[in-house]
This record gives structure tokens, sequence and C-alpha cells, in this order.
């Protein structure tokens, strides 16, 4: 099973409009990363998030940790069709290895 | 940002040819790598982790001897496909971790296609 939910699993919004993505988990997170991924493409690095109750903002997406880090949400404010993907939400397990969420698949109607 | 650079892209070979498929860290040096696949519409499964120097750790139910790992600079890792078969079709990603800002790094993938 997924250490880490995502939701929601799809998402269709018309361009312009504001959009979350959410990314819970069952354990406290050391740290939380989103990544955003073209189809049949590599992951893009957005943001890292690890204290508690930490916000981030690059261009038009902000994410934020939850005070207790086990919950993060990826905020997209006026949508544009290059916003479109997937997203993704990962953590560290231990010290090493990342491990990611199902997935959020976007869509960006012009 | 740092760059990890996967090679190649795009490969298709035939029924029991091997694969090899490098990973490079472009501007840092990456003691750890990691290797994922990736099955259409689905997240990224962690297949194993690539040690300089040493063994690779492989996750449960990947297969030592069909997934070879070598990683023998603080640059590069490859991961060898051997005796491939349809079934070992898919896209597959590596990770390095740049430890400087603790950011981890992915190449653009590979799609593996075994006929």
């Amino acid at each position: 099973s997924q250490e880490l939910e995502q939701s929601p699993q799809s998402l269709i919004v018309q361009e312009g409009k504001n959009l979350t993505i959410n990314c819970t988990s069952s354990k406290t997170l050391y740290g939380l990363y989103w990544y955003k991924q073209k189809y049949g493409e590599g992951l893009i690095f957005l943001m890292m998030l690890q204290k508690g109750g930490e916000e981030k903002s690059h261009e038009k997406i902000t994410a934020k940790l939850d005070e207790k880090k086990q919950q993060s949400s990826l905020h997209i404010t006026a949508s544009q069709p290059s916003h479109a993907g997937i997203y993704l939400c990962g953590a560290l397990r231990g010290s090493n290895d990342m491990r990611f969420g199902a997935g959020t698949r976007l869509t960006v109607k012009p | 940002g740092a760059v990890v650079s996967q090679h190649p892209s795009w490969v298709i070979c035939k029924s029991g040819t091997s694969v090899k498929i490098e990973c490079r860290s472009l501007d840092f040096q990456a003691t750890t790598m990691f290797w994922y696949r990736q099955f259409p519409k689905q997240s990224l499964m962690l297949m194993a982790t690539s040690n300089e120097g040493s063994k690779a750790t492989y996750e449960q139910g990947v297969e030592k001897d069909k997934f070879l790992i070598n990683h023998a600079s603080l640059t590069l890792s490859t991961l060898t496909v051997t005796s491939a078969h349809p079934e070992d079709s898919s896209f597959y990603i590596c990770s390095a971790r740049d430890y400087r800002g603790n950011i981890q790094y992915f190449g653009a993938g590979t799609r593996l296609s075994v006929l």
C-alpha cells in the first residue's frame, strides 16, 4: 500500500482557476518533496519542505507542510496549460530513499 | 539546479538480449543513486539503491541477477537489464541526491521496449 496518499487522483480545471493537491502520510515526514512529471519524462523538482508549518512559493505554485509534518498541500493560482502534468509528492524513508504518492494528473483546459 | 543525465532515452531490443542504461550526475558527486521503474499511469517504484564502490541494495521482489547495478564512480551508475523479456518493458528512471541541498534530482528516464 502507498505510504503517501495523494488526492485527488486526477483533476481537470479551466485555465485561470485555482487548485489544490493534497498529500497525507500516517507517519511524521522528515522531508516532503513535490515533483512534476510530464508523461514519458523524468521528474522536475518543484519544492522541498522540512519544517512544520513551512510554506514555500515559486511563481504561481505554493506548497505547505502542516505543523505535525504529516500533510502537505500544493496550491496553484491562476492555472495555465503549462501547469498540466502529473504532480507527485515524495518523502524520505528514514534518511535514504524516497517514496512517492500515486500522483495527481492535472489537466488545464484552455 | 543540479542535473542528472540518463542515456539512452529510448531503446528497443530483442527478447534475450541485455540492455545497459547509464545515469550520470553532471555537476555534483553522488555516493548514492536510485533506480525506479514506472508502469503506465502509475507512480514510481523503487527498484534498488546504488552505492558507490559497494553492492547495490535491492527492494523486495526485484531480481538482482536480472537487474545488474554498477556504481563505479561518484558520478556514474549503470543498470543492466539482462536477458530482457517483454515483461521487462517499462519506463526506468534514475535519480541522485545532491547532499549539498538534500534534494533528489531525476534523469529524464529510459523507455525500454522488448520485442
